[in-house]
């Protein structure tokens, strides 16, 4: 399985800031996932990041409010913009540990917001 | 797009005993269904998948059965063991992986 480094691993914030995470894969990857587990949820997948394009977002979800960037093949970041108590979940970085379109997804530990 | 719908939500048993979750997909389209396992506070584990050619799958106390005509698939847990309490989640693969909401299982020793 990939090493996924994901940083924080928690933080505390204040309405209305931004926290951007960041997430290190130890080798390439084309596609890289950022989903979402609110508490006591299940996951819901944000956006998929490729390489030299734009992230596809799903619905429900926007770039301003979740901007990502994907330098390169083995880094993602995602923003949390503007933040609210309801930003309060557990945001989840993963790759697919299978090969591409295989659908095996591998998550990072997960960073945990907690937005007061 | 897809929708997953995870049953119980909740599953208690007798540590011995076993324990069956089912969950039931729309598109079919969808060819990967993959089961994770959720101990608290850590990440979701990959612990058993199983593919559309396929019917069933075995590893170990765990097995997951898929029937595509009637779109739902299920894990099987023999011989439950304190360390399987956790969050278990279901999910379907058609462009993206959805998941189900969740089941608690809880072996009681």
């Amino acid at each position: 399985s990939a090493v996924i480094s994901q940083k924080p691993s928690r933080d505390i914030c204040q309405r209305g800031t931004s926290l951007t995470i960041q997430c290190q894969v130890d080798s390439q990857v084309t596609m890289m996932f950022w989903y979402r587990q609110q508490p006591g949820q299940s996951l819901t997948l944000i956006a998929t990041a490729n390489q030299g394009s734009e992230a596809t977002y799903e619905s429900g979800f926007v770039i301003d409010k979740f901007p990502i960037s994907r330098p390169n093949l083995t880094f993602s970041t995602l923003t949390v913009s503007n933040m609210s108590p309801e930003d309060s979940s557990i945001y989840l970085c993963s790759v697919e540990s299978g090969g591409a379109n295989t659908g095996e997804l591998f998550f990072g530990e997960g960073s945990r917001l907690t937005v007061l | 797009g897809e929708n997953v719908e995870q049953h119980p939500s909740t599953l208690s048993v007798q540590e011995g005993d076993s324990a069956v979750i089912k969950c039931t997909y729309s598109d079919s389209a969808s060819n990967y269904f993959p089961w994770y396992k959720q101990e608290l506070g850590k990440r979701p584990q990959l612990i058993i998948d199983i593919r559309s050619n396929v019917g069933e799958k075995k590893d170990q106390r765990i097995a997951v059965t898929l029937n595509k005509t009637a779109k739902h698939f299920s894990l099987h847990i023999t011989e439950t063991q304190p360390e399987d309490s956790a969050v278990y989640f279901c999910a379907a693969l058609d462009y993206k992986l959805s998941f189900g909401a969740g089941t608690t299982v809880t072996v009681r020793a």
